[in-house]
């Protein structure tokens, strides 16, 4: 159980372009995700944390413009890098919160971004 | 604010030795949870273990164990008799708990410690 997937699992883009990201919980309801950023050998930087039918909040110096996330159901979210540039290349990690009192957050296997 | 440092960055090890990973954490919640995650080279985290702040007892599951110890703040983790499939990056992790005023239960992540395996 508590098993979350992300699609596509690797992507390679154009700078310009704008690329969807897709967390899906698999057989449990998330009434929060979040949506991670992790540069090569460091730790996971919290980018956003999204709740379903409400807007996301966004982390310090993270662009909300930038960085568009949707959380239309409880057991999907969505992470669009707009206008991505090299910069933007990174793997980018999300989690689902297992509702109750534990709090567990389960991680996705991850996206990984290169912008050329 | 809250904060989680694991010290060790990297350590190597050859098989069967047993090896413990340090996590050293801050924070101001009387009540929080604290958190090992695995992330093999697939880059996947893989949750290991939770703890509650009012359960101190020591866990075992398997060739993992994990001491708590609110007196120093510490949650360490040992592997014994390690395997090539224990190396990985090991994250600590801390988050606020119901109770806490947390909306959200972020998690506070440490650096990770990456874990070598030699056979």
């Amino acid at each position: 159980g508590a098993v979350v997937s992300q699609h596509p699992s690797r992507v390679i883009c154009k700078s310009g372009t704008s690329v969807k990201i897709e967390c899906r919980s698999l057989d449990f309801q998330a009434t929060t995700m979040f949506w991670y950023r992790q540069f090569p050998k460091q730790s996971l930087m919290l980018m956003a944390t999204s709740n379903e039918g409400s807007k996301a909040t966004y982390e310090q110096g993270v662009e909300k413009d930038k960085f568009l996330i949707n959380h239309a159901s409880l057991t999907l979210s969505t992470l669009t890098v707009t206008s991505a540039h090299p910069e933007d290349s990174s793997f980018y990690i999300c989690s689902a919160r297992l509702v109750g009192a534990t709090g567990t957050q389960y991680f996705g296997p991850g996206t990984r971004l290169l912008v050329l | 604010a809250q904060k989680v440092t694991q010290a060790q960055t990297e350590i190597s090890v050859v098989e069967k030795e047993d090896v413990t990973l340090d996590c050293v954490y801050e924070t101001r919640d009387t009540t929080y949870y604290l958190f090992w995650y695995k992330q093999p080279p697939s880059g996947e985290l893989v949750f290991l273990i939770r703890r509650n702040s009012f359960d101190e007892q020591n866990e075992i599951s398997g060739r993992y164990s994990w001491n708590f110890q609110k007196s120093t703040s510490s949650f360490n983790f040992t592997i014994t008799a390690s395997q090539v499939v224990d190396s990985a990056v090991y994250f600590c992790a801390l988050s606020e708990a119901p109770g806490s005023g947390g909306s959200n239960y972020k998690l506070t992540f440490g650096k990770g410690t990456l874990l070598t395996v030699n056979p």
